[in-house]
């Protein structure tokens, strides 16, 4: 199978930096996804990586290195509505395969 | 841009009865869109990938003919779960594909979610 896996839980401080790992079976790698789910909502896009290397996009960033079947997501600036699950998601072949995800809590 | 919705967005039915969902990109043609089932408190499970003008492609252990799906265009497929039970209540969330990556400025081939819909059957 193709196994992603990211820790279940996480806990961070309003304005800290937290980051997020994943770690997935590199055969038929396609590209990986990040994706933020608030409870009873659907996913919401959030990164995209390919490449190996940094992807950059405001307070988000994710990194991916290909070699190692590694990715990680780093939020900054946490914020209490930052507070949801994250999934990893590998693209093999045409298919999504989706990480169980990470919760994350912001404490004030 | 990158607008996918679904339509219910929950839904109470008795056992035995057939549901359907329908999923539709707002603002873009989708020729590839996905049905995921989500239980509480864990990840999206890829059921079928749904292909516009031909038949779906079903993942193992999912049944074909209790979970119909149409794509009859590039902008809508259904999901019809036929003879529902309770064990088929959960959180079902649709996702389309933009080929073009016109949509959402994400890349191409980045699948965009519909909000879900939350089936309780009794």
């Amino acid at each position: 199978g193709q196994n992603i896996d990211q820790p279940t839980e996480m806990t961070a401080t309003e304005g800290a930096i937290v980051q997020i790992n994943c770690t997935y079976q590199t055969s038929g790698f396609n590209g990986l996804f990040w994706y933020q789910q608030h409870a009873g909502e659907a996913p919401t896009f959030l990164s995209y990586n390919v490449l190996d290397g940094l992807e950059e996009k405001g307070r988000f960033s994710s990194f991916l290195s290909r070699s190692k079947g590694y990715s990680y997501l780093l939020l900054k600036e946490l914020q209490m509505k930052d507070s949801a699950s994250y999934l990893c998601a590998v693209e093999y072949g045409n298919k999504l395969v989706f990480g169980a995800g990470t919760i994350l809590r912001v404490k004030s | 841009g990158a607008v996918v919705s679904q339509h219910p967005s929950w839904v109470i039915c008795k056992s035995g009865t057939s549901v359907k969902i329908e999923c539709r990109s707002l603002d873009f043609q989708a020729t590839t869109m996905f049905w995921y089932r989500q239980f509480p408190k864990q990840s999206l499970m890829l059921m079928a990938t749904s292909n516009e003008g031909s038949k779906a492609t079903y993942e193992q252990g999912v049944e074909k003919d209790k979970f119909l799906i149409n794509h009859a265009s590039l902008t809508l497929s259904t999901l019809t779960v036929t003879s529902a039970h309770p064990e088929d209540s959960s959180f079902y969330i649709c996702s389309a594909r933009d080929p073009l990556g016109l949509a959402g400025g994400a890349g191409t081939d980045t699948q965009y979610f519909g909000p879900g819909t939350r089936l309780t059957v009794l």
